[in-house]
């Protein structure tokens, strides 16, 4: 079964702390992918960074990095420094790959606030 | 650039009637995606497409159908209308890229109520 759990429904810093989001994810496979996402408060969609099941290596984009535990199915979302402009929905997704076809799935949000 | 349409943006529809909403790609991505969202569940999966012609039923599909005429449009039906299927509804497309990741592509949404 593939399923995403996002236990924080909301989240608070300052500005220029650090952030980190949770997410556990349950799935049979053996390959998979982890997506971020931003929604803004316009209701748009922005990819922030991806994590394979293959790599160990926790990946990092800017001010974006994950803590990836693999055989805990969990996975962080670690925003550095964090502005008033991270401010929004972030969402952690499960990709995989199924009859040639990827599934999607997401979890519930994490609505964070960082205040200036 | 990517991009994902959606139309109609809004949707205002009665109990019991028909409601079609639409999703145009032009990435050439085999995946495309409906998902609802609504406050406290975050993005719900519908149904899903791996190319022309398929469907499969994802996490929500009640009360849905989807069509897949073509790699570009990807519909999803509501036959008969009901007040719990209101909701924001999101078309993603998404394929596996050249280095195997497969980052979705979001349309800007279709606020649907109905009365």
């Amino acid at each position: 079964a593939q399923r995403v759990t996002q236990v924080q429904p909301t989240g608070s810093s300052q500005w220029g702390e650090e952030v980190t989001l949770d997410c556990s994810y349950e799935t049979s496979e053996y390959f998979y992918r982890i997506f971020w996402y931003r929604q803004l408060f316009s209701g748009e969609m922005v990819f922030l960074i991806y994590q394979p099941s293959f790599d160990t290596q926790n990946q990092r984009s800017g001010r974006y990095s994950v803590v990836f535990q693999k055989s805990f199915k969990s996975i962080s979302l670690v925003i550095s420094a964090s502005q008033p402009e991270d401010s929004g929905t972030y969402f952690c997704a499960l990709s995989e790959l199924i009859f040639g076809g990827y599934k999607v799935v997401f979890g519930s949000g994490t609505r964070l606030l960082v205040s200036p | 650039e990517a991009a994902v349409t959606q139309s109609p943006r809004n949707k205002v529809a009665v109990t019991g009637g028909k409601v079609t909403l639409s999703c145009n790609q032009t990435n050439n991505h085999n995946n495309m995606y409906w998902y609802r969202q609504d406050t406290g569940h975050g993005l719900r999966l519908i149904h899903y497409s791996y190319g022309a012609g398929s469907t499969e039923k994802g996490d929500i599909p009640d009360g849905y159908k989807a069509s897949r005429p073509s790699q570009e449009n990807f519909s999803l039906i509501l036959e008969l209308a009901t007040p719990s299927q209101t909701s924001v509804y999101f078309c993603a497309s998404g394929d596996a890229g050249t280095d195997n990741y497969a980052e979705q592509f979001f349309g800007p949404g279709t606020r649907l109520t109905v009365l």
